[in-house]
């Protein structure tokens, strides 16, 4: 089945720098890969999203890049802001019209420094 | 519009016990997928269904049960509760056709005691 490794587990930034966020994937099948922003004691939120077909999508300050040939995709944050802090998901899944089955990587503590 | 909507918000039951937690996708979503994040770790998939029936199953075992309604809510039914089942137990709903979204409901916060 798929697995989904996600880097680094922790991250602190000073406000105004960049972060990254690396996952890996194992099944080639998968084909869309959502990131999700959880707030403490909140319910996760699509922040983006990529499907396979795509290699980089931009929304604003967030971007994603996928690379299919190395099976992984990364979160990119520029401008980082206080509310930026929050856990990161990435996730994988086979969309197959019916919906989707993810798998979520563990999760990566962003810390946005003022 | 009202998004994921889950009941209760809060629970706590003693080992052994059978619980039910409810969710109510956003209007015109066909599809619902369970899932449980215990603390620190990343949501793990139980169950999807789409249009009432079962689409697939995560690595639980069959104390874990649920079914989706005619409307397209659905119930997560746990039985013979464990200390290691408490956890968030998170819904999630979208339209279920190719290239949509899926939105979380804010959860169901399960303990066992």
């Amino acid at each position: 089945g798929e697995n989904v490794e996600q880097h680094p587990s922790t991250l602190s930034v000073q406000e105004g720098d960049s972060a990254v966020i690396k996952c890996t994937y194992s099944d080639s099948a998968s084909n869309y890969f959502p990131w999700y922003k959880q707030e403490l004691g909140k319910r996760p939120q699509l922040i983006i999203d990529i499907r396979s077909n795509v290699g980089e999508k931009k929304d604003q300050r967030i971007a994603v890049t996928l690379n299919k040939t190395a099976k992984h995709f990364s979160l990119h944050i520029t401008e980082t802001q206080p509310e930026d802090s929050a856990v990161y998901f990435c996730a994988a899944s086979m969309d197959r019209g019916y919906g989707q089955n993810f798998v979520f990587g563990p999760g990566t503590r962003l810390s946005v420094l003022p | 519009d009202a998004g994921v909507t889950q009941s209760p918000t809060h629970l706590i039951k003693t080992r052994g016990q059978q619980v039910t937690l409810r969710c109510s996708p956003i209007s015109g979503h066909k599809s619902v997928s369970w899932y449980q994040q215990v603390l620190g770790q990343g949501p793990q998939f139980i169950f999807q269904y789409y249009e009432k029936e079962e689409r697939g199953r995560g690595n639980f075992p069959d104390r874990f049960s649920a079914r989706q309604f005619p409307n397209y809510s659905s119930e997560l039914n746990v039985n013979a509760l464990l200390l290691g089942d408490s956890a968030l137990y998170l819904c999630a709903s979208s339209f279920g056709t190719a290239g949509t979204e899926a939105f979380f409901g804010q959860g169901t916060r399960l303990t066992v005691v």
